[in-house]
């Protein structure tokens, strides 16, 4: 039962802006969109959560629709070390598990 | 700070065998994860523990056993291991409070069974 749809693949080119979208049209009043991403074979990193304000970090901005039904994942300067699969998950604030789906895979091209 | 340490990094069992992967962490965090990846999936948890001396099931727990007996580690059992476990294992911990809930994931075991 997915509660987020993302696309399979997507490719960027070293230096611009990568935009991640993610559908999460279920979404319920108490849960948060997290984003992690997975460099290969590494463990999965965090890069940032919402509840329903825009979101600013070191790694990432995170824009989240008023009705909270989709989200996108902003790397403003993309490079290759950001080559990985993005998941985007929904997560109740009482939720101990995360929910990977496929995720994205997005790759960054010289 | 280390963050999430996991012990071994590798591992190749015979069907039947049992090891114990043990998972450490420095960050003071009240909760604790066990996820199993398998090639080409998303992470599926095993087992997770939101405290010192206590251990629950999540959505795979068949044919593991876990247990937390000091605050900063989780150890996760395979007391008869199957071809069926041959997986990528990573260890998360994370605060209790819902807004910072993030998870610190390790870097994985890589365990095979023949």
């Amino acid at each position: 039962d997915a509660k987020t749809t993302q696309p399979t693949s997507m490719d960027c080119a070293e230096g611009r802006a990568a935009n991640l979208p993610c559908n999460h049209s279920t979404i319920s009043g108490n849960e948060y969109v997290y984003w992690y991403r997975q460099i290969h074979s590494q463990g999965p990193q965090y890069i940032i959560h919402g509840l329903k304000n825009n979101e600013t970090n070191e790694m990432a901005s995170l824009i989240i629709t008023e009705d909270r039904k989709s989200s996108t994942l902003i790397l403003p300067h993309a490079t290759l070390r950001d080559t990985a699969v993005y998941y985007c998950i929904v997560r109740g604030s009482n939720d101990y598990k995360l929910s990977f789906g496929a995720g994205t895979t997005v790759t960054v091209r010289a | 700070n280390a963050g999430v340490t996991q012990t071994p990094k590798f591992r190749v069992l015979k069907t039947g065998q049992s090891m114990t992967l043990l998972c450490a962490q420095d960050m003071n965090h009240e909760y604790m994860y066990w996820y199993r990846q398998d090639p080409g999936m998303g992470l599926r948890l095993i087992h997770y523990s939101v405290g010192e001396g206590t251990t629950a099931k999540g959505e795979v727990p068949d044919g593991y056993n876990v247990s937390r007996l000091k605050k900063q580690n989780f150890l996760l059992g395979l007391e008869s291991a199957a071809p069926s476990q041959t997986s990528v294992y990573f260890c998360a911990s994370s605060y209790s409070a819902p807004t910072r809930a993030e998870q610190f994931f390790g870097p994985g075991t890589r365990l095979t069974v023949l």
